[in-house]
């Protein structure tokens, strides 16, 4: 079974200061990583994805994510939070080494980031 | 630009009653899916459907029905509302194939079961 660990409900931080949101994950395969958005009252929106390649994944908004194999990692990042990154953060894994059908993702609880002005 | 749209944003129904929520995607994508939003529980999935007429039960399916007749179109049914299902739902839609997993989301529906 594949599963994903948000260790943290609530993360503040100061505006300008860098900011970053813990994933842990769990899959028997290789990783597909992802990351999304939630701002209030609004629907989920796809901020990045890990599949292959370079360790550090790129994305929406200035966020940034690093893949850790070996701690089984895919913390988001930014450098320098602004008041409007403050939202509900979600990440998500999925077996990449399955094929065939659909290969579900599961989500992880969430993360409320507080970026105070 | 890519679009999710859901029938309501907010609803208000009474245990017992049937409670239909729509979704409707203009994307041509294949894959669409339903989930349910609660607080320190995040996204689970009800049901996904990769095909018209073709649905397959998610993790958490009891009490919830879906139906897709059209590609564009995926109802989630509640057959007989209960207040356990007051939650926010949230449809969403993607490619089928490998590497095309991201998910495409509508804004939601908070659904409240008096």
């Amino acid at each position: 079974a594949q599963s994903v660990a948000q260790p943290e409900d609530q993360v503040n931080v100061a505006e300008g200061n860098p900011l970053t949101v813990k994933c842990t994950y769990s899959v028997s395969g290789n990783p597909y990583l992802f990351w999304y958005v939630q701002y209030p009252n609004r629907g989920l929106q796809f901020l990045l994805k890990y599949i292959t390649g370079d360790n550090l994944v790129k994305g929406s908004y200035g966020f940034e994510a690093e893949f850790n194999k070996s701690q089984t990692s895919f913390h988001l990042k930014k450098p320098s939070a602004l008041v409007s990154d403050s939202a509900l953060y979600f990440c998500a894994v999925r077996d990449g080494q399955r094929s065939g059908g659909y290969q579900k993702v599961t989500f992880g609880t969430g993360t409320k980031l507080q970026v105070i002005p | 630009d890519v679009k999710v749209t859901q029938s309501s944003r907010y609803l208000v129904k009474r245990t017992g009653e049937k409670v239909f929520l729509e979704c409707v995607q203009d994307m041509d994508h294949e894959n669409m899916f339903w989930y349910r939003q609660d607080p320190g529980l995040g996204l689970r999935l009800i049901y996904f459907s990769y095909d018209v007429k073709m649905k397959e039960k998610g993790d958490i399916p009891e009490g919830y029905s879906v139906s897709r007749e059209k590609k564009e179109r995926f109802s989630l049914i509640l057959e007989s509302a209960s207040t356990n299902q007051t939650s926010m739902y949230l449809c969403a839609s993607s490619l089928a194939g490998a590497n095309t997993d991201t998910q495409y989301f509508g804004p939601g529906t908070r659904l409240t079961v008096l």
